[in-house]
Formats: C-alpha cells, structure tokens, sequence
C-alpha cells in the first residue's frame, strides 16, 4: 500500500535563511507526488508536482522541490523564507499503476521567526 | 467555476444525531475525494469516487459512515449516529484526469463538533 510520511511536525526556521520541509513516500510503481499548503481556516491550496521528467520542479511562491527516486524522498525546499511562509504543508502521492487514491502525509508546520 | 463547495461550513450537533455533509465538484472533474483533518492523524481519506461510482471506502472508520454521489455535481457524507470522536474539519476534493494536471482542487472544509 503507498503511504506517505513527515517526519517533522513543526519545523522552525529564521526568516532570510533557506527551509526544507522533508518528505518520504513509499508506492509499488511510478509515484507522482505533490505538495499542498494550507493556511488557518482554508482548504489545501496547491504549491508544486513532480509527474515524469526533471527531478527539480518549481511552484507557487518561490518554492520548489526535487524528487530522489533512489532515496524516495521529495523534500520542498526554498532558498529564502518569509513570515508569510508559515503555515501547514502536506506532501501527498499518487500510485497510478495500482489505483488513483491520493494520499497525504500528515502535515509539517512551517514557522518562520522574524 | 465558483471551485468546490462544501455544505455546511460549520455544524455543532449532539452526540447520536446524524449529521450530513455536501460537496459541489468543479464542472467536469471525474474525481471526487472526501478527507477527514484531525490534529491527531492528520489527513485520512475516507472515501473516493470515479465518474460517482465509489472505488475505495477503506478509509471509511466505522459503519456509521456512509457516502453518496448520485450525479456528477453532488456528494453526500453522512454520519449516523454521530460521536464526539468524530469531531474534526471534513474537506471534498476534486480532479480532473483527463487534464493530466493530476491536481485537486479543495473545498473551504465542513467543521464537525460533535458534543
């Protein structure tokens, strides 16, 4: 079964200095994976997706991400944080060899301290 | 489009009443997800549908879950009888596969206190 996972909760970072927020998947054939960002009271609002291609892909808001099959890992990343950052990210996958579920991770609280 | 929409945002309710949630799917999207947000567990699939045919309920916790898409533009999940337990933020998604966008567009969330 795929399955996805955050391994931090909360993760604190200076504004000015560069954040990474981890990712791990697990799937049994070709992922795609996604992040999503959600802010106090609001649904998830999409940021970036890796489908084929690249292993670095960029999104929304200066962010980006890079896919490591080997490691299968597919940490977001941004060089300079902001104070408007701080939110929850979920990292999510798609198995498309098995079924079209789409399942999250459970969510990293990104704080970034002025 | 006016995205997806989600009835009610907010319901307080008393332990062992039903309660009935609702979602709009964007026009044309053959997917629709229900997911569940917990502090605790983060966020859980429940259910998802392809061309409102239900594919995988094992998400679903209990028999007191029970979910509906009767036409392309109308899901329900319902909870009967409600627990305390059950209290959380409830959000429906939906996709379009054919755009190869693979991205789901969330509703704004139905929040569920069960007292």
């Amino acid at each position: 079964a795929q399955s996805v996972a955050q391994p931090e909760d909360q993760v604190n970072v200076a504004e000015g200095n560069p954040l990474t927020v981890k990712c791990t998947y697990s799937v049994s054939g070709n992922p795609y994976l996604f992040w999503y960002v959600q802010y106090p009271n609001r649904g998830l609002q999409f940021l970036l997706k890796y489908i084929t291609g690249d292993n670095l892909v960029k999104g929304s808001y200066g962010f980006e991400a890079e896919f490591n099959k080997s490691q299968t890992s597919f940490h977001l990343k941004k060089p300079s944080a902001l104070v408007s950052d701080s939110a929850l990210y979920f990292c999510a996958v798609r198995d498309m060899n098995r079924d079209d579920k789409i399942i999250f991770g459970k969510g990293t609280r990104l704080h970034i301290l002025p | 489009d006016a995205g997806v929409i989600q009835s009610p945002r907010h319901e307080v309710t008393e332990m062992g009443q039903e309660v009935t949630l609702r979602c709009k799917p964007i026009s044309g999207h053959d997917y629709l997800f229900w997911y569940r947000q917990t502090m605790m567990r983060g966020l859980e699939l429940l259910i998802y549908f392809n061309n409102n045919v239900p594919i995988d309920d094992s998400g679903m916790p209990e028999d007191r879950f029970s979910a509906k898409m009767p036409n392309a533009s109308f899901s329900t999940l319902k909870i009967q009888p409600s627990e305390p337990r059950d209290s959380a933020v409830y959000f429906c998604a939906s996709v379009d596969s054919d755009s190869g966008a693979n991205v789901l567009t969330f509703g704004a969330g139905s929040r569920l206190t069960v007292l």
